[in-house]
C-alpha cells in the first residue's frame, strides 16, 4: 500500500527566509509524486509534480521539489518566502491502481513578517 | 488544467437529513474523485466516479451513505445522506484526465456543518 509522510505539522519562517518541506513516501513502484498548497477556506492549488525524468521539477510561484529515490523523499523547496505562501501544503503520491492519489498529514507554513 | 466549481460552498444541516453536494468540470474529464477532509486533517478519498459506471468506493465509505452521481463528463454529485455531526466536514471533488496517472485539480470544496 502506499503511504505518505510529512514528519512537520507546523514550520515557521521567516519573510525573505528559505523554505524546505519534507515528504517522504512509500510506494513499490516508480511513484508519482505531487505537491498542493491550500490556503485557508480553499481548495487545493497543484504546485508541481514528477512523473519522470529530471529528478529536480519546477513547479508554480517560485517552487521546486527534488525527487531522491535512494531517500523515498520528495522535499519542496523555495529560496525566498512570501508572506503570502502561508497556507496548508500537501504532499502525494499516485501510482496506476485506479490512479488513486494518497495525501500526507500536510505541514502548516506560517510566515512571520 | 481543468476549472472546478462546487455547491453549495458551504451548509449547516441538521441531523438526520440529507446534503446533494454537485461539482461541475469546465472541461470533459475521464475521472472524477470525491475526497473528505476532516477538520484539522488531510484529505481521504471517498469514491471515484467514471461516468457510465458505478462509482467505486474506498474502504469505510459506503454507497448508501454517499451516493454518487456521474451522468456526463462534466458533472458529479455527492450526496452524504442521514447525516450526523461525525459528517462535519469539507468535500472536496477532483477531476483528471487522460490515460496513467491523472493530474487531479480539485474544486474549492464544501464546508458542512452538521447540527
Amino acid at each position: 500500500a502506499q503511504s505518505v509522510t510529512q514528519p512537520d505539522i507546523h514550520i515557521t519562517v521567516s519573510e525573505g527566509a528559505s523554505l524546505e518541506l519534507r515528504c517522504n513516501y512509500s510506494y513499490g513502484a516508480t511513484p508519482y509524486l505531487f505537491w498542493y498548497v491550500q490556503s485557508p477556506g480553499q481548495g487545493l492549488q497543484l504546485l508541481l509534480k514528477y512523473f519522470s525524468g529530471d529528478t529536480l521539477v519546477q513547479g508554480i510561484k517560485g517552487f521546486e521539489a527534488e525527487f531522491k529515490r535512494s531517500q523515498s523523499s520528495f522535499n519542496l523547496r523555495k529560496p525566498s518566502v512570501h508572506w503570502s505562501d502561508a497556507a496548508e501544503y500537501f504532499c502525494a503520491v499516485g501510482g496506476n491502481a485506479g490512479n488513486m492519489l494518497t495525501f500526507g498529514g500536510g505541514t502548516r507554513l506560517m510566515v512571520k513578517p | 488544467s481543468a476549472v472546478i466549481s462546487q455547491k453549495p460552498s458551504r451548509d449547516i444541516c441538521q441531523r438526520g437529513t440529507s446534503l446533494t453536494i454537485q461539482c461541475q468540470v469546465d472541461s470533459q474529464v475521464t475521472m472524477m474523485f470525491w475526497y473528505r477532509q476532516q477538520p484539522g486533517q488531510s484529505l481521504t478519498l471517498i469514491a471515484t466516479a467514471n461516468q457510465g459506471s458505478e462509482a467505486t468506493y474506498e474502504s469505510g465509505f459506503v454507497i448508501d451513505k454517499f451516493p454518487i452521481s456521474r451522468p456526463n463528463l462534466t458533472f458529479s454529485t455527492l450526496t452524504v445522506s442521514n447525516m450526523s455531526p461525525e459528517d462535519s466536514s469539507i468535500y472536496l471533488c477532483s477531476a483528471g484526465s487522460g490515460q496513467g496517472i491523472y493530474e487531479q485539480y480539485f474544486g474549492p470544496g464544501t464546508r458542512l456543518t452538521v447540527t
